[in-house]
């Protein structure tokens, strides 16, 4: 079957300008998340769906980022405006369900680089 | 509060050989689970095992395995026999026990499989 995608892989801009990612998960798989991860660290979460509302956003900073999932299947991840700060790969992954044995399957990732 | 630690930033290992990657955590829940993914230069999280707070017996997944130790809170990674391919980023995870399949992760420990 096919993987979580993503888009872009690689994605240059300047402080102050916006920026959109897209993640299209696995077929089925109702439960969607974004995580941060920035160089040297491990992901953070920063949003989690079910279907298409929101779970968890408790991490996601509010006054840039937003994200939706529209019908329950792709979602978008904004950044509106970018600081240097949010230079990081964004990860998107999917999973059946929320608890294991349902695990979470994961994108390529975005990598932003801030300028 | 619930973290991951991995005091291990780099590691090197002989091809063939055994190796451990250490991971505490801390939380006072008494349910949570612990996951182990690896991250090769792609970028893409890859499930490697999982272990869940009551299993009474250490989780095995082909040539890795986890030595888990409620006690003193450790959930130690262990690739036998190890191969080239090896080589990558690997990330130890909790998911608390809120229903939420959140996972918090460590800091990451890279592995490099010497020929």
């Amino acid at each position: 079957e096919a993987g979580v995608a993503q888009s872009p892989r690689y994605k240059i801009i300047e402080k102050r300008q916006s920026v959109a990612f897209w993640c299209n998960p696995i077929s089925g798989h109702a439960t969607l998340y974004w995580y941060q991860q920035i160089l040297g660290q491990g992901p953070k979460l920063l949003i989690q769906f079910q279907n298409n509302g929101v779970v968890d956003d408790s991490q996601l900073p509010k006054d840039r980022f937003s994200a939706e999932r529209l019908k329950g299947v792709d979602s978008t991840l904004k950044i509106q405006p970018a600081k240097l700060e949010d230079s990081a790969v964004y990860l998107c992954a999917s999973s059946l369900a929320r608890d294991y044995p349902y695990e979470q399957y994961f994108g390529p990732g975005t990598r932003l680089t801030v300028t | 509060a619930q973290k991951i630690t991995q005091t291990q930033p780099g590691m090197f290992v002989q091809e063939k050989e055994a190796v451990t990657l250490d991971c505490t955590y801390d939380t006072s829940d008494q349910s949570y689970g612990l996951f182990w993914y690896k991250q090769p230069s792609s970028g893409e999280m890859i499930f490697l095992i999982y272990q869940g707070s009551y299993d009474e017996q250490n989780a095995t997944e082909g040539r890795y395995s986890l030595n888990f130790q409620k006690a003193r809170k450790s959930a130690n990674l262990v690739i036998s026999a190890s191969q080239l391919g090896d080589s990558a980023m690997y990330f130890c995870a909790m998911r608390p026990p809120s229903n939420t399949g959140k996972l918090i992760f460590g800091q990451g420990t890279t592995l490099q499989v010497k020929p």
